[in-house]
């Protein structure tokens, strides 16, 4: 069955500290992996795509870090800000059955100053 | 460009009832997702279209359903609400990019329908 973990469920940061996230998925076959930002009451925005030759990929002070062979995957966070408390999701494509995505539980990230 | 727009943002329903949800999708963006977000259960895929036609479903009850019409907008019907119908549903309409790695489907999220059921 193709599911994506994250963990942790959540975590409290203090302003200006770095933090990682974790993904790990069974899905398969593999197509690419996707992070997304959700603050409350939003929709999630897009902070990176990564197919299976990418290992490292960043957007700012969000890094994105994929391992295709332990199927793992990790958002590194640098500097946290207050904007960035909001749930982070992990969302892994299949290219199997019309490319229908598995989403992880996210992880509830809180920065406090 | 104008976002992925939703209406209501709001609503409140008893159970029995039927809801129709609506979106609208980001200008010549042609595939339109729905999902059920949830505290317990996450972001689930209810279905996909594309050209007023479903492409994909998820395992949802036949109480929900939804169409896409010739300018892409796209509804989203629940009948016989129950009390675990309360959810965000969001919309997502998707275009594919292309990047150095190869060409994607990038989904655009609307800000989502808060329904709850009484």
């Amino acid at each position: 069955k193709n599911q994506v973990e994250q963990s942790p469920q959540s975590l409290i940061i203090l302003e200006g500290k770095n933090c990682t996230l974790q993904c790990n998925y069974t899905v398969s076959p593999f197509s690419n992996l996707r992070w997304y930002k959700q603050d409350t009451g939003r929709g999630p925005v897009s902070l990176t795509i990564m197919t299976f030759s990418e290992n490292t990929k960043s957007n700012g002070r969000y890094t994105a870090t994929l391992d295709a062979d332990t199927k793992q995957s990790s958002l590194h966070i640098t500097a946290s800000q207050l904007s960035d408390s909001a749930s982070y999701i992990c969302v892994v494509n299949s290219k199997a059955a019309g490319n229908k995505l598995t989403f992880g539980g996210g992880t509830r990230v809180l920065v406090k100053p | 460009k104008a976002g992925v727009t939703q209406t209501p943002r709001y609503l409140i329903k008893t159970r029995g009832q039927q809801v129709t949800l609506s979106c609208s999708p980001i200008s010549g963006h042609r595939s339109v997702s729905w999902y059920q977000q949830t505290p317990g259960q996450g972001l689930q895929f209810l279905f996909e279209y594309f050209s007023e036609t479903q492409r994909n479903k998820g395992n949802f009850p036949g109480r929900f359903s939804g169409r896409q019409f010739s300018n892409s907008r796209s509804e989203m019907n629940v009948s016989t609400l129950e009390l675990g119908d309360s959810a965000l549903y969001l919309c997502a309409s998707s275009l594919v990019v292309r990047e150095a790695s190869g060409l994607y489907n990038e989904q655009f999220f609307g800000p989502g329908t808060r329904l709850t059921v009484l």
